[in-house]
């Protein structure tokens, strides 16, 4: 079974610093995809970053980047500059192998950018 | 805009009714799935298809029974609904989840909230 913790239920970062939001996996597979999706009030789910688990580089889209640790089995996400709307719940996410494309969500982390 | 409606958006029903919920694609994908989002449980997997007539349980598939006779749309049917059932559920959608250029990212819709009084 894989399984997703976010250790942090809630996180708060003053505009323009940096935040980083942690999560930890397990997975049997060899073959798998992380990711971090944000919902922001509005619920909508957004797919933020995803990380290819043969890739050892670490996935960075605009102020978004993730640490990949495969060892330790560790995927934090660095918000850098954060900005008011990115206030959101974010949600790690495992997926891959013989599993159909299901995903396995962690809790969620609810970050809030204050002024 | 991953072209993936939810109907209703909102329901409010009572318990021991029968509720069933749509998803409806525009893209074509063959990998579909609905979710439910409860506090402090994220995202869990009620249930999923692979294709056509093609359909899978989840995590947390009691209660919960799909169909799926095109490939855009997908149903989700709470046979007898409880209050246990109130919740926020979510359909998504997946590109590709084997061979060449697989991705298995997921693209979700906008959610329906359903109470269950």
């Amino acid at each position: 079974a894989q399984t997703v913790t976010q250790s942090q239920p809630e996180m708060s970062v003053q505009e323009a610093e940096t935040v980083t939001l942690s999560c930890t996996y397990d997975t049997s597979e060899n073959n798998y995809y992380l990711f971090w999706y944000k919902q922001p009030p509005s619920r909508q789910m957004i797919l933020v970053i995803r990380q290819e688990a043969y890739k050892q580089q670490n996935a960075t889209e605009n102020r978004f980047s993730v640490n990949f640790q495969k060892a330790a089995k560790s995927f934090s996400l660095k918000i850098s500059d954060s900005q008011l709307g990115d206030t959101a719940m974010y949600f790690c996410a495992l997926g891959g192998g013989t599993s159909y494309g299901k995903l396995t969500f962690g809790q969620g982390t609810i970050l809030t950018v204050h002024p | 805009d991953a072209g993936i409606t939810q109907s209703p958006r909102h329901k409010v029903t009572e318990t021991g009714t029968p509720v069933t919920l749509r998803c409806h694609q525009t893209e074509n994908h063959r990998y579909m799935y609905w979710y439910r989002q409860d506090p402090g449980h994220g995202l869990r997997l009620i249930h999923y298809s692979y294709g056509v007539k093609d359909t899978d349980k989840g995590e947390v598939s009691d209660g919960y029974s799909v169909s799926r006779s095109k490939t855009e749309d997908f149903l989700l049917t709470l046979e007898s609904a409880t209050s246990s059932q109130t919740s926020v559920y979510f359909c998504a959608i997946s590109p590709t989840v084997s061979g060449t250029g697989s991705s298995y990212e997921q693209y979700f819709g906008p959610g329906t909230r359903l109470t269950v009084t």
